[in-house]
């Protein structure tokens, strides 16, 4: 069964650091770009940033944030573990959210399979 | 960045209407526009593609339409398990955006 599995949230103090995996099975993480999307309490969805996928030829991989992240949040992949991570450094109060990870489908595409999201809080 | 506008924010219907949300890109995104829907609690679902592209196993009272800058998700006749959020997206740029959301309500 394809899947993903989000694990690693809690609670963190502001200007500390939580890191975020995200267990992929069924299919291989490095072949597909791989994303982060999260979503503030009764609020909507905000998509966080994009690795994008090796693939068999061993392309090289691009990433992408959004503007709110950039310079504090981390995308990385260990194709070994077939896992995703988000490494959040010096986060905020606004960064309080479920945080989903997400398969692109194709080069560029619609998110077609997502995780259950796992909660972070940023709180002293 | 595109940013992408939803209307209405909240929508009030009955089982059996005709429900159409609107969703407006800043600059042409082609055909490269899902929609979502989310329930909550949970994660989004994949619902229409490529603007007017049906998931599988999504039901055909489900339709997407449109190109360019306007795009509109329509459900032919509303569904009491259709009560829900529902967002768009663009995918013309690795900087993906939703969005705000449309929250469909029991009239």
């Amino acid at each position: 069964e394809v899947q993903l599995v989000e694990s690693g949230g809690g609670l963190v103090k502001p200007g500390g650091s939580l890191r975020l995996s995200c267990a992929a099975s069924g299919f291989s993480l490095s072949d597909n770009n791989m994303n982060w999307v999260r979503q503030s309490p009764g609020k909507g969805l905000e998509w966080v940033s994009v690795i994008t996928g090796s693939g068999a030829s061993g392309r090289s991989t691009s990433i992408y944030y959004a503007d709110s992240v950039r310079g504090r949040f981390a995308i990385s992949r260990d194709n070994a573990k077939n896992s995703l991570y988000l490494q959040m450094n010096s986060p905020r109060a606004e960064d309080t959210a479920v945080y989903f990870c997400a398969r692109d489908r194709g080069s560029l595409g619609a998110f077609d399979i997502w995780g259950q999201g796992t909660m972070v809080t940023v709180s002293s | 960045d595109i940013q992408m506008t939803q209307s209405p924010s909240t929508l009030s219907a009955s089982v059996g209407d005709r429900v159409t949300i609107t969703c407006r890109a800043s600059q042409s995104i082609s055909n490269w526009l899902a929609w979502y829907q989310q329930k909550p609690g949970k994660a989004p679902k994949l619902l229409i593609y490529k603007a007017s592209s049906l998931e599988s196993g999504v039901p055909s009272r489900f339709s997407g339409s449109g190109s360019g800058t306007e795009f509109t998700l329509t459900i032919s006749s509303l569904q009491p398990d259709d009560f829900a959020s529902y967002y768009c997206q663009h995918y013309n740029t690795y900087l993906r955006t939703f969005g705000q959301g449309t929250k469909v309500e029991i009239k």
